[in-house]
């Protein structure tokens, strides 16, 4: 599979700061990928996409970005809440390698 | 739309003893998956199903095997449970492989 990775397991905040979780990958032809959340107790959901003829992709305060230069996506979270706490994934389009993904906490 | 479904939602098995974890999915999707989720370790891949009537193998294999029954369940099953596939299970689906995939809520397994 493709090696998809994060940089930091956990990331901390305080309620209503942004929010940045990065992902690196290895294959330049890596043309899709896909943020996913994971909540405690519960199964990943997605949350956006972005493909490789995008640079940014904007959702409901989530913002994904591309860097194709340096193999790096990121996804930014604006004013982060507690309903935010979960452990976010990056995924590669055509693997179904996820990663050990990063926990964000958002503390009040 | 339910989604996808798994069954049992909590097992605990004695080493030895055989199981089937149970997945449906009401989307008409293609593709089918199973995860194991270990702390720490992240999503990985046991087996997967690109479209009715094919499976493969995916990262972690060994001591399991699936069945594609039609388009909608895809089955798990574990002949001969060992302690270190205590872990929890989830079954995902997506319209093809391509393309993102939606999860069901887990199955917790203990092996003791």
């Amino acid at each position: 599979g493709e090696n998809v990775g994060l940089h930091l397991p956990t990331l901390s905040v305080q309620e209503g700061d942004n929010s940045i979780i990065n992902c690196a990958y290895s294959n330049s032809a890596s043309d899709y990928f896909i943020w996913y959340k994971q909540e405690s107790g519960k199964g990943p959901q997605f949350i956006i996409d972005i493909r490789s003829n995008m640079d940014k992709r904007q959702g409901q305060r989530v913002t994904v970005l591309l860097n194709k230069t340096v193999k790096h996506l990121s996804l930014q979270i604006a004013a982060t809440q507690p309903g935010d706490s979960a452990v976010y994934f990056c995924a590669e389009r055509g693997s179904q390698t996820f990663g050990k993904g990063t926990m964000l906490l958002v503390s009040p | 739309n339910a989604g996808v479904t798994q069954t049992p939602k909590f097992q605990v098995l004695k080493t030895g003893q055989s199981m089937t974890l149970q997945c449906a999915q009401d989307m008409n999707h293609n593709s089918m998956y199973w995860y194991r989720q270990d702390p720490g370790m992240g999503l990985r891949l046991i087996y997967y199903s690109a479209s009715e009537g094919t499976t493969d193998k995916g990262e972690v294999p060994n001591g399991y095997n699936v069945s594609r029954l039609n388009k909608r369940e895809f089955s798990l099953r574990l002949e001969s449970a060992a302690p270190s596939q205590t872990s929890v299970y989830f079954c995902a689906s997506s319209h093809g492989l391509h393309n993102e995939q939606f999860f069901g809520p887990g199955t917790r397994l203990t092996v003791l």
